[in-house]
């Protein structure tokens, strides 16, 4: 079985922080998805990584997936209370998703 | 366009009992998933159906089975509820080409909530 580690499992931060979330795995995926939850709802796609050493920036948010591809990383500057969410990393292979147990992100005002 | 609908929003169940939960979508993705997701646990691949006719299992499949008769549906069943069961479940699909491992986005479902007592 495949694992995902993602860290912090919690994190709580003032408006205007800067924070890293952590994926980690001893397993080599093809590519390397991040979600958010919000409660209540389903997961929703944020950005899908492929190569390694790859970076993609979504506005504030910006992803690494590492050389190896084993690993990835999400990255938020001047966080905001919109950013409020779970936040899952999922690793691709044989057409399957493993799924992060996922970083519960508070932003307070 | 709907995207992906799963039914009921919330459920009370007694243990012992059969249950069925239904998830349609009207995207035409040929394929299909159920997760449960637990606490600390992230979300866990219960079934998957790569095409209509077919099913396959993931991590976690004992005490569930699913059918896919044809595209837009892919119903879960519990035969037997049990506590451990209790969980948010979630359905999702997505559209993945014949014979490439790619990296299609999957569109989840609002979910399900469960509690067997």
């Amino acid at each position: 079985t495949q694992l995902l580690e993602q860290s912090p499992q919690f994190l709580s931060i003032q408006e205007g922080e800067n924070l890293t979330v952590y994926c980690n795995s001893s397993s080599v995926f093809s590519s390397l998805q991040w979600y958010r939850q919000e409660p209540g709802e389903g997961p929703v796609l944020l950005v899908t990584v492929v190569t390694g050493g790859e970076v993609k920036k979504l506005k504030r948010l910006t992803f690494q997936f590492g050389d190896a591809r084993k690993d990835s990383s999400l990255h938020i500057t001047a966080a905001q209370p919109g950013d409020t969410g779970l936040y899952l990393c999922a690793g691709r292979s044989a057409r399957q998703l493993t799924f992060g147990s996922g970083t519960q992100l508070t932003v307070l005002p | 366009i709907a995207g992906i609908t799963q039914a009921p929003t919330s459920q009370i169940l007694a243990a012992g009992r059969r249950m069925t939960l239904r998830c349609t979508q009207d995207m035409r993705h040929n394929a299909m998933y159920w997760y449960r997701q637990d606490l600390g646990l992230g979300l866990r691949l219960i079934h998957y159906s790569n095409t209509a006719g077919t099913t396959g299992k993931g991590e976690v499949p004992d005490g569930y089975s699913v059918s896919r008769a044809n595209t837009d549906d892919f119903p879960l069943t519990l035969a037997s509820a049990v506590p451990s069961q209790t969980s948010v479940y979630f359905c999702a699909s997505s559209y993945e080409p014949a014979g490439t491992g790619g990296y299609n986005e999957q569109f989840f479902g609002p979910g399900t909530r469960l509690t067997v007592l």
